[in-house]
């Protein structure tokens, strides 16, 4: 299976701050990369897809890019709500995995 | 609205089955790929499996932990998907959420997931 490593596990932000989380894949996946966002007790919730394309609905502060085997989410101006888990997951491959999750606190 | 709706989860001993359903509205069920992942108490999610739609003949994935005990299946009639739990072990024990693949989207070997549910447990212990 395709580890995918994300980085940092958790981060302390300020309102307003730029916000990136990285994700690395362990070989080529292309452009096969969702980000989904999880509050406690809550369903994730698909941000982006494609590695880069926002879904639906997603506010504009959030951005993907990346391709082959780095990506990155960005929070452009984080806001309180941003306060949730973060995971990758890559669907390149028959058997889908996902990130570790990285925990985005606000300061 | 798209809405997902999971059922099924329950307390079950080791060795035993049981069944989750996965009822969906809001959208042609059919034309969907269906995913299911898992989160364990206090970790992080982990992909289960997927069915494609008819149009790409309903074939099935599985992540290997469950390979062989675990087997997903749709009823388009009635727009439901199920995941069928064979010989469930403790390390079993999760929220099981199942979701929507958009087909359009996919990579051809498997989807993201846009709309989800909110999740039924299930507990495997004796």
């Amino acid at each position: 299976d395709i580890q995918m490593t994300q980085s940092p596990s958790t981060l302390s932000a300020s309102v307003g701050d730029r916000v990136t989380i990285t994700c690395r894949a362990s070989q080529n996946i292309n452009i096969w990369l969702a980000w989904y966002q999880q509050k406690p007790g809550r369903a994730p919730k698909s941000l982006i897809f494609m590695a880069s394309n926002l879904e639906s609905g997603v506010p504009s502060r959030f951005s993907g890019s990346g391709s082959g085997t780095d990506f990155t989410l960005t929070i452009s101006s984080l806001q309180p709500d941003d306060s949730a888990t973060y995971y990758c997951q890559q669907y390149s491959t028959n058997s889908a995995t996902f990130g570790q999750g990285t925990k985005v606190e606000i300061k | 609205e798209v809405q997902l709706v999971e059922s099924g989860g329950d307390l079950a001993q080791p060795g035993r089955s049981l069944r989750l359903s996965c009822t969906a509205s809001g959208f042609t069920f059919g034309d969907y790929a269906v995913n299911w992942v898992r989160q364990a108490p206090g970790k992080g999610l982990e992909w289960v499996g997927f069915i494609r739609s008819k149009t790409f003949y309903e074939i099935t994935e599985y992540a290997a932990s469950v390979l062989g005990r675990f087997t997903i299946t749709r009823d388009d009639s009635k727009s439901i998907a199920y995941l069928q739990m064979d010989s469930l072990k403790t390390e079993d024990t999760a929220m099981y959420f199942c979701s929507r693949g958009p087909h359009r989207f996919c990579s051809g070997y498997s989807c993201h997931s846009d709309y989800w549910g909110q999740g039924t447990l299930v507990t495997v212990s004796s």
